[in-house]
């Protein structure tokens, strides 16, 4: 299958600090990425859509200005926690469809923890 | 968008039985439907998938069914091993794009 890479794999920081998180198909483009959330013991959550070359399209109910996504290339997807507060720590995952742009396969996460 | 919903939430069965996880989706224009399996800390992993053109498809132990009617589909896995434990997850592609995620099933498979 195809192989996803996130950065970091978990990150600690204050509250107020801004905290950027990548992901990288490293086997095939992705012209599309997509950014869930996960809560412990619970689902994944659809924030965003990220787009090669245009803007993220979010979820009813994410904050476009707080989370902040970048799709500059066709194998790098970014997401930025902008002021981050302890509500938004959780696991963040990225994930992307293969080439044939069917199957999904998720990066292997970013625990996110703000004091 | 779309709307998964997944059952049961728990589910403990004798090391070679048999799981049955159901899962049911509101937009018909869902097409394709994957089951992940995600073991603690790590990330989910794609085990079996179906499209809507196809009723049921089997690989080992692991067999999905569909019913494109109802808008149901279900996972099963006989034969449980102890090495199944973990949450299975199934989910719908809407609109050829997005992938919306059920709530999660904590298989426990008891030796």
């Amino acid at each position: 299958g195809a192989v996803v890479s996130q950065h970091p794999s978990r990150v600690i920081c204050k509250s107020g600090t801004s905290v950027k998180i990548e992901c990288r198909s490293l086997d095939f483009q992705a012209t599309t990425m997509f950014w869930y959330r996960q809560f412990p013991k619970q689902s994944l959550m659809l924030m965003a859509t990220s787009n090669e070359g245009s803007k993220a399209t979010y979820e009813q109910g994410v904050e476009k200005d707080k989370f902040l996504i970048n799709h500059a290339s066709l194998t790098l997807s970014t997401l930025t926690v902008t002021s981050a507060h302890p509500e938004d720590s959780s696991f963040y995952i990225c994930s992307a469809t293969d080439g044939k742009g069917e199957k999904l396969f998720f990066g292997s996460g970013t625990q996110l923890s703000v004091l | 968008g779309e709307n998964v919903e997944q059952h049961p939430s728990t589910l403990s069965v004798q090391e070679g039985d048999s799981a049955v996880i159901k899962c049911t989706y509101s937009d018909s224009a869902s097409n394709y439907f994957p089951w992940y399996k995600q073991e603690l800390g790590k990330r989910p992993q794609l085990i079996i998938d179906i499209r809507s053109n196809v009723g049921e498809k089997k690989d080992q132990r692991i067999a999905v069914t569909l019913n494109k009617t109802a808008k149901h589909f279900s996972l099963h896995i006989t034969e449980t091993q102890p090495e199944d434990s973990a949450v299975y997850f199934c989910a719908a592609r809407y609109n050829f794009n997005k992938f919306y995620f059920g709530s999660g099933t904590k298989l426990n498979v008891k030796p």
